[in-house]
């Protein structure tokens, strides 16, 4: 089935430090999707991005579809403790109507 | 609106035993969805359904069975649990088919023994 690989795995930043991640795949993919995840919770929707180039933002929040439609990019600015978390990207399932996830990016904000 | 609930939080149960995860979602949507999480797996689809009386199989169907008598409620079963079911269950749900911006519920923290 389709792949998604995150990096980096784990990031352990300063408060205040911006924050880049992304996710590639070997197909194309037509919409992409970012979310995070909070210990003993669901995954929650951050940002959904829909056309090959688009550039979203949600807050310090700035999500990019890649122009080869196979990656997208996840940036945080300004990172606050609340920030902490599992960040997944996620796209459409081919051959089935639900989404297939990365492995995730566990970011934790250092003191 | 609650969103998307399920039950339990967590449940224990030995290899063998059967049991169904609940799922209800009130926002009206068509389409609802049982996902699990295993640690450094991400989250792979078991099964979904698109409406009422349509159900389909996901990603890892194998060991579990679902209905959609309603547009509100999803339940999973396990018929016969095994160790390698143990696992973080999540249902999601989205308006309608090709909507891919899903909401999830809060989980079910599954063990095997």
């Amino acid at each position: 089935g389709q792949q998604l690989n995150q990096s980096p795995q784990s990031m352990f930043i300063q408060e205040g430090e911006d924050v880049s991640m992304n996710c590639t795949s070997s197909s194309i993919f037509n919409t992409w999707l970012w979310y995070k995840q909070e210990p003993g919770e669901g995954p929650v929707l951050l940002i959904a991005l829909y056309k090959a180039g688009e550039l979203t933002s949600n807050g310090r929040l700035t999500a990019q579809f890649g122009i080869t439609r196979k990656d997208s990019f996840l940036n945080i600015s300004a990172s606050i403790p609340s920030d902490v978390g599992i960040y997944f990207c996620a796209g459409p399932i081919g051959g089935a109507d639900g989404l297939t996830f990365g492995k995730g990016t566990h970011l934790i904000i250092q003191p | 609106n609650a969103g998307v609930t399920q039950t339990p939080k967590f449940q224990v149960l030995k290899t063998g035993q059967s049991m169904t995860l609940q799922c209800a979602q009130d926002m009206n949507h068509e389409y609802m969805s049982w996902y699990r999480q295993d640690p450094g797996m991400g989250l792979r689809l078991i099964h979904y359904s698109v409406g009422a009386g349509i159900t389909d199989q996901g990603e890892v169907p194998n060991g579990y069975n679902v209905s959609r008598s309603t547009t509100e409620d999803f339940p999973l079963r396990l018929l016969s649990a095994a160790p390698s079911q143990t696992s973080v269950y999540f249902c999601a749900s989205s308006p309608r088919l090709g909507f891919y911006e899903q909401y999830f519920g809060p989980g079910t923290r599954l063990t095997v023994t």
